[in-house]
């Protein structure tokens, strides 16, 4: 199965920019790569999703490299509110299972 | 509001005594799923549905059982709870299981089971 890797924790100041990256060296070309945040005491929330292109939503924009081995979330302007367990998941063909990793522990300094 | 409902929230039971726990969704959705999120391990799919009548397990099945009789329902139904299914339990939902659908996931049911 692709395998996603994160890193274990970020840091960041209230309202600036956030990059959260995610290396999937291994994934092929019909994966669809997925982003979903837990906020403490929550379940998993979507946030994005996208194929080849990068992509924009009102919470966040995916940019995906071009060779496709690795993405990365921007949340535009991070709020406390954004200060969560960011997961990167790749969505596989014929598998319906989503498989969650340890995640990016977002901390966001006010 | 579209959403996912779990009942109960919190449950604290004994070994050996059966329990089920209700996961109802407002948004006609076909696919259906129960996780368990465990410290260290993160997020596991228990079983799945991809429609009525229509389940399959997941990673960690054992010890666990569902069913489908109706889209709105997926209960997630434990016959001899043991210490080792303590956990926080996730259903979630999507219109299809394919790989381009969003889940959303119900708030969660924390299970003791002592």
């Amino acid at each position: 199965d692709a395998k996603t890797t994160q890193p274990n924790s970020m840091e960041s100041n209230e309202e600036e920019p956030v990059h959260l990256p995610c290396n999937h060296s291994t994934i092929s070309g019909t994966d669809y790569i997925h982003w979903y945040r837990q906020l403490p005491s929550q379940g998993p929330e979507y946030v994005i999703h996208g194929l080849t292109s990068n992509v924009n939503n009102r919470m966040a924009s995916l940019a995906i490299a071009e060779d496709r081995k690795s993405s990365t979330l921007i949340l535009h302007r991070a709020t406390l509110r954004d200060a969560a367990v960011y997961y990167c998941i790749l969505r596989v063909i014929n598998n319906n299972d989503m498989r969650f990793g340890a995640g990016t522990r977002l901390t966001v300094k006010p | 509001e579209a959403q996912v409902t779990q009942n109960p929230r919190y449950l604290i039971t004994v070994t050996g005594k059966k329990l089920t726990v209700t996961c109802s969704q407002n948004m006609n959705h076909e696919y259906m799923s129960w996780y368990r999120q465990d410290p260290g391990l993160g997020l596991r799919q228990i079983y799945y549905s991809m429609n009525v009548e229509v389940t399959d397990k997941g990673d960690v099945p054992e010890g666990y059982k569902v069913s489908r009789k109706e889209k709105r329902n997926f209960p997630l139904i434990l016959e001899s709870p043991s210490p080792n299914q303590t956990s926080l339990y996730f259903c979630a939902s999507s219109y299809g299981g394919g790989r381009y659908n969003e889940q959303f996931f119900g708030p969660g049911t924390r299970l003791t089971v002592l």
